[in-house]
């Protein structure tokens, strides 16, 4: 079975612009969840889908919006970028039932300048 | 709520000694517990799970975390250290109905030969 894949694994954008993030979860996975993970600060959750609906959501300000696909792919948008938003995205992948482990991509490493 | 406390952000041992990473854990229904593993510039990996089944859950790479309840506690060990070990350890929590994972802030560990 192939693992979770994030798109792209680099990148690197100035303040204002904005940025997609795409992930391919493991098939028949219909959760997504997205976290942002800095020195310091640990993983903070982003938000989750599940069937397309957002069924979790953290404390991220509204620049930061996501989707989920019919076929569950996910994408991440985070808008106006910030200097502060430099950091690895992870995305993670999992059945959605309660007690199942997420499985996690290599994530993206998005540097803002 | 849930909440997840890693006591000690970094842990050094040497080559063959003794692992213990803590983890603390606060919740009012019966938790699952998972302890991941980081590798620099990689995404998480599942080390192991508590899903109730067991209280000493074995793991992958030759960790086992014990669940006690009354400590409400689920410390991840490993009897001998190797410098691959080497990585940030995050241990986290779901537990209810909410299917979100509470993360703690992690603990890198190094290995010294």
């Amino acid at each position: 079975k192939a693992g979770v894949t994030q798109t792209p694994r680099y990148l690197i954008k100035t303040r204002g612009q904005q940025v997609t993030l795409s992930c391919s979860p493991i098939s028949g996975h219909r959760s997504v969840s997205w976290y942002q993970q800095t020195p310091g600060q640990g993983l903070q959750f982003l938000f989750e889908y599940f069937s397309e609906t957002q069924r979790n959501k953290g404390n991220f300000p509204g620049r930061f919006s996501g989707r989920q696909f019919s076929n569950s792919r996910s994408e991440m948008n985070v808008s106006t970028l910030e200097l502060g938003d430099s950091a690895l995205y992870l995305c993670a992948s999992s059945t959605g039932d309660l007690g199942y482990e997420q499985f996690f991509g290599p994530g993206t490493r998005l540097t803002v300048l | 709520a849930q909440s997840v406390t890693q006591l000690g952000s970094h842990v050094s041992v040497s080559e063959g000694a003794l692992v213990l990473l803590r983890c603390n854990y606060s919740s009012s229904v019966p938790p699952y517990l998972f302890w991941y593993v980081q590798y620099p510039n990689q995404g998480l990996q599942l080390l192991l799970k508590y899903t109730s089944a067991a209280t000493l859950v074995k793991g992958i790479n030759g960790f086992e975390a014990e669940f006690k309840k009354s400590e409400t506690s689920f410390h991840l060990t490993k009897p001998s250290a190797h410098m691959s070990d080497a990585a940030e350890y995050f241990c986290a929590v779901s537990a209810g109905n909410n299917r979100k994972l509470i993360w703690g802030l992690g603990t890198s560990l190094a290995v010294n030969p």
